[in-house]
């Protein structure tokens, strides 16, 4: 299964802080996804990074990926009280067999 | 306007009963899917269902089954209800594969 494991589970840092997430995964992909969801709400697209790129950056957020580790990170910099959400990746096959997501990564950004 | 709604937000319901949760999206996708996240939070996907392939998680229970009337529509219909099936259901849609999924505001059952 395309599983995406992140890690932390939970992070709890201050406003102003930069956050780092990481995502691990099993098997082969064409691109990886991250989602944020806000207590209560549904997932909302972050950003996608496909397999043969290895740094992407939109807005204050920045990921990585290393497929070599099959490993994805999500910097959030200059973090918000507004952040505060769980964090999840999607690794993403041809077939789109993104079939268990994962606990997600909880962040909590305090004022 | 609101690209994937499902309805209802909030369903309650005795354990045995049939119920269903309708989804729409406007966006023009061509991929819907239904996810379960439980209460520990775990996202699972149950169905992925475009015009010509229904992809099925095997650990789904068959008293699960969607049905699309159309393109912009993936209901999800649930047979004889139990105390496990109390989750949020969400619904989301894509393009492509693999593409960005937009999702619904979910639906929280609760089966008492």
């Amino acid at each position: 299964s395309q599983q995406g494991e992140e890690d932390p589970q939970a992070l709890s840092i201050q406003e102003g802080e930069n956050a780092t997430m990481n995502c691990s995964y099993k098997t082969s992909i064409n691109n990886l996804q991250w989602y944020r969801q806000n207590s209560g709400r549904g997932l909302v697209h972050l950003i996608l990074i496909r397999s043969n790129e290895r740094e992407k950056h939109s807005g204050r957020l920045r990921v990585t990926l290393d497929t070599s580790k099959k490993s994805s990170s999500l910097l959030i910099t200059a973090s918000r009280a507004a952040d505060t959400a769980s964090y999840f990746c999607a690794p993403g096959a041809g077939n789109n067999r993104k079939l268990i997501w994962g606990l997600g990564t909880s962040l909590a950004v305090n004022p | 306007d609101t690209a994937v709604s499902q309805t209802p937000k909030y369903l309650v319901t005795q354990m045995g009963n049939d119920k269903s949760i309708k989804c729409e999206q406007n966006l023009g996708h061509d991929t819907m899917y239904w996810y379960k996240q439980d209460s520990k939070k775990f996202l699972k996907i149950m169905f992925s269902y475009n015009n010509k392939e229904l992809i099925i998680n095997e650990t789904v229970p068959n008293r699960f089954s969607p049905k699309s009337p159309d393109k912009a529509h993936l209901n999800l219909h649930i047979n004889s209800l139990e105390l496990g099936d109390s989750a949020v259901y969400f619904c989301a849609s894509s393009l492509a594969e693999s593409t960005e999924a937009f999702f619904g505001q979910g639906t929280r059952l609760t089966v008492v």
